[in-house]
């Protein structure tokens, strides 16, 4: 089955400078990858995905960036703010094969933005 | 707010009992799936059902189960439970198959002791 490594574990980065999240992933069939952000006690929050035609995708200060045939993908939030202080999860999914399976999480990034 | 309920938000039971958790999808949405998030497994897929149709399992045990029914909404029960059964247990749904653009209810927190 799809296997997905995220690094790092914790990133402490200042207010205002950039951050970024790197995620691998084992099954070549896997070709849908989205984030979730998940704040301390609550649900994760889809905040970006992005599917294996697609090389790199933006959303105002986050951004995705898919590499297929080194099997990883990354996030970057820049000019990062208080607010993106969370636990950030990547995953993948063979969204075409059959469709049926479910995401396979990365272990999550803690992400503290320091004022 | 994701439009997915899930009820309860907290439920404590002893160990050896048989709980249900409730999940309530977004309206139009056909596909559930159900989650468990523990500090030391993480975020993990349990279960995948289709418009009322088992699609897919990952790491479920065999005291879980779960089912969909007619309405769309789906149940999730958890029996013999034991203390490593204490996690977060969120439900996603989504318009179709395949996880994409999933959904996160509040999730139901468990705790056995």
């Amino acid at each position: 089955g799809e296997n997905v490594e995220q690094h790092p574990s914790t990133l402490s980065v200042q207010e205002g400078d950039s951050a970024v999240i790197k995620c691998t992933y084992s099954d070549s069939a896997s070709n849908y990858f989205p984030w979730y952000k998940q704040e301390l006690g609550k649900r994760p929050q889809l905040i970006i995905d992005i599917r294996s035609n697609v090389g790199e995708k933006k959303d105002q200060r986050i951004a995705v960036t898919l590499n297929k045939t080194a099997k990883h993908f990354s996030l970057h939030i820049t000019e990062t703010q208080p607010e993106d202080s969370a636990v950030y999860f990547c995953a993948a999914s063979p969204y075409l094969r059959g469709g049926a399976d479910g995401l396979t999480f990365g272990k999550g990034t803690h992400l503290i933005i320091q004022p | 707010d994701s439009g997915v309920t899930q009820t309860p938000k907290h439920l404590i039971t002893a160990t050896g009992q048989r709980v249900t958790l409730r999940c309530s999808p977004r309206s139009g949405d056909l596909s559930v799936y159900w989650y468990q998030q523990s500090l030391d497994q993480g975020l993990q897929f349990l279960i995948h059902y289709y418009n009322g149709e088992e699609r897919a399992k990952g790491n479920i045990l065999e005291r879980f189960s779960a089912q969909q029914f007619p309405d769309l909404h789906s149940e999730l029960n958890l029996s013999s439970l034991e203390l490593g059964d204490s996690a977060l247990y969120f439900c996603a749904s989504s318009v179709v198959q395949g996880g994409t653009e999933a959904f996160f209810g509040q999730g139901t927190r468990l705790t056995v002791v």
